[in-house]
């Protein structure tokens, strides 16, 4: 079936300007994964949906930075007022509902940002 | 902050030889999962061991986790030119939960035909 998507594959956008990246996620799963990888880097948690309770947004590095859950499937991240530090892959997972503790996430392919 | 880190960062071998890469993380997991990424882009889950788990194998890999010290490593055996990816170690916190997978900074393992 189809796996994550992400929109757009790459992004150049120059400082200050806002940003909109999507992600798909495979259909029928309820908990959903911002992340962010920075060149040579891990990856960095940003926020995290569950179905219709309250967003985790403990990982999102400034106020610039928001996510929304559309309907229990897509997500946007924005990031308004972009800077040069903002540039990195920007990661999003899904997940199925947990039975048995099962945690394995599916990664979507990723939308590389690059801010000028 | 980073709950697992990778070791060594970069591991460089010749096909057919096996590649090692160790993690060790600092709180009480649930679970400890390995990814591949390909090229800086999307992961792929590998394996994952849940604590009361000592060695568990999939095809060419083999993972241990040892609690006590806190530490897991992965092993592919008979090493590929298509196994040269990044290697991740990530760790479930919460039994159950929805708490974000943990990541370490990853092994860059390259394997030379």
């Amino acid at each position: 079936g189809a796996g994550v998507s992400q929109s757009p594959s790459n992004k150049v956008t120059e400082k200050g300007k806002d940003v909109e990246l999507r992600c798909d996620p495979i259909s029928g799963h309820t908990a959903l994964y911002w992340y962010r990888q920075s060149l040579g880097q891990g990856l960095e948690f940003l926020i995290y949906f569950q179905g219709n309770s309250a967003p985790d947004k403990s990982g999102l590095p400034s106020d610039r930075f928001s996510a929304e859950r559309t309907g229990g499937s897509v997500s946007t991240l924005t990031i308004q007022r972009t800077q040069q530090e903002d540039s990195a892959v920007y990661l999003c997972a899904s997940r199925p509902r947990l039975a048995g503790g099962w945690e394995t996430q599916y990664f979507g392919p990723g939308t590389r940002l690059l801010v000028l | 902050s980073q709950q697992g880190e990778e070791d060594p960062q970069a591991l460089s071998i010749q096909e057919g030889e096996n590649a090692t890469m160790n993690c060790s993380y600092k709180t009480s997991i649930n679970n400890l999962q390995w990814y591949r990424q390909n090229s800086g882009r999307g992961l792929v889950h590998l394996i994952l061991i849940r604590s009361n788990e000592r060695e568990k194998h999939s095809g060419r890999l083999r993972v241990t986790l040892d609690t006590s010290k806190k530490s897991s490593s992965l092993l592919i055996t008979a090493s590929r030119a298509a196994d040269t990816a990044s290697y991740f170690c990530a760790t479930a916190r919460v039994l159950g939960g929805n708490t974000p997978l943990v990541f370490g900074k990853g092994t860059r393992l390259s394997v030379i035909a």
